[in-house]
């Protein structure tokens, strides 16, 4: 596709629920960002991977967040235990290098835990 | 503390009239400032890039402005259409590929 793209879009849990949400990047697109947006708040920073390798994960907030890229494409965000808390749009973005590039985000998921 | 701060939160305007909407930062290092425009249920989109030499910047009715020295940023926008009614977020990029947002300020145009 021509854009970032995340699925689900929309994903309701139960607590104590794990989840997925999937990122497929823009076609050779080596960086790649997670990022969680409460409502009425602007992006924080979760995550971000150059190629497969994850090189910052210090915004993730617990571990049990955790994220993957294995082949230096999709991306997978796994949240394990669901809580509450963790209700939120997850935001994924993806550029050609890094520094200075114009980053692309996706739709994001919204995740409700319920 | 790298710290970006929009105002205001919020901004109500009618159609045909211009705006303008404040960032203050301050991230040192600082490589780079950016305005993005985030629609309501979509991801951001960028709107300008300015590195910290660069003092305005334009994109059709956007022109974004940056004093390097005091730190701040503006985004004016010319002539509002009910389809800029959006979340404007601010972004600074330190020297390490950090990118440090802003809460936004969400306007509203009304005809």
């Amino acid at each position: 596709g021509a854009g970032v793209s995340q699925s689900p879009r929309y994903k309701v849990a139960k607590r104590g629920q794990d989840v997925a949400l999937r990122c497929d990047p823009i076609s050779g697109h080596v960086s790649l960002f997670w990022y969680q947006q409460a409502l009425g708040q602007g992006p924080e920073f979760l995550t971000y991977f150059q190629n497969e390798a994850q090189l910052d994960k210090s915004g993730l907030p617990s571990d049990r967040f955790f994220a993957e890229r294995p082949e230096g494409s999709v991306s997978t965000l796994k949240i394990q235990r669901t809580q509450q808390e963790d209700s939120a749009v997850y935001l994924c973005a993806s550029s050609p290098g890094s520094w200075g590039n114009t980053i692309y985000f996706g739709e994001g998921s919204w995740l409700t835990v319920v | 503390k790298n710290q970006v701060e929009q105002s205001p939160q919020s901004l109500i305007i009618l159609e045909g009239k211009n705006c303008t909407l404040q960032c203050n930062y301050t991230v040192s290092p600082f490589s780079n400032l950016r305005w993005y425009k985030q629609d309501t249920g979509r991801g951001p989109v960028s709107l300008t890039i300015m590195t910290f030499s660069e003092n305005t910047k334009s994109n059709g009715r956007y022109t974004a402005t940056l004093d390097a020295d005091t730190k701040q940023s503006s985004l004016h926008i010319t002539a509002s259409q009910l389809s800029d009614s959006a979340s404007y977020i601010c972004v600074v990029e330190g020297s390490q590929g950090n990118l440090i947002f802003g809460k936004g300020t969400k306007l509203s145009v009304k005809p």
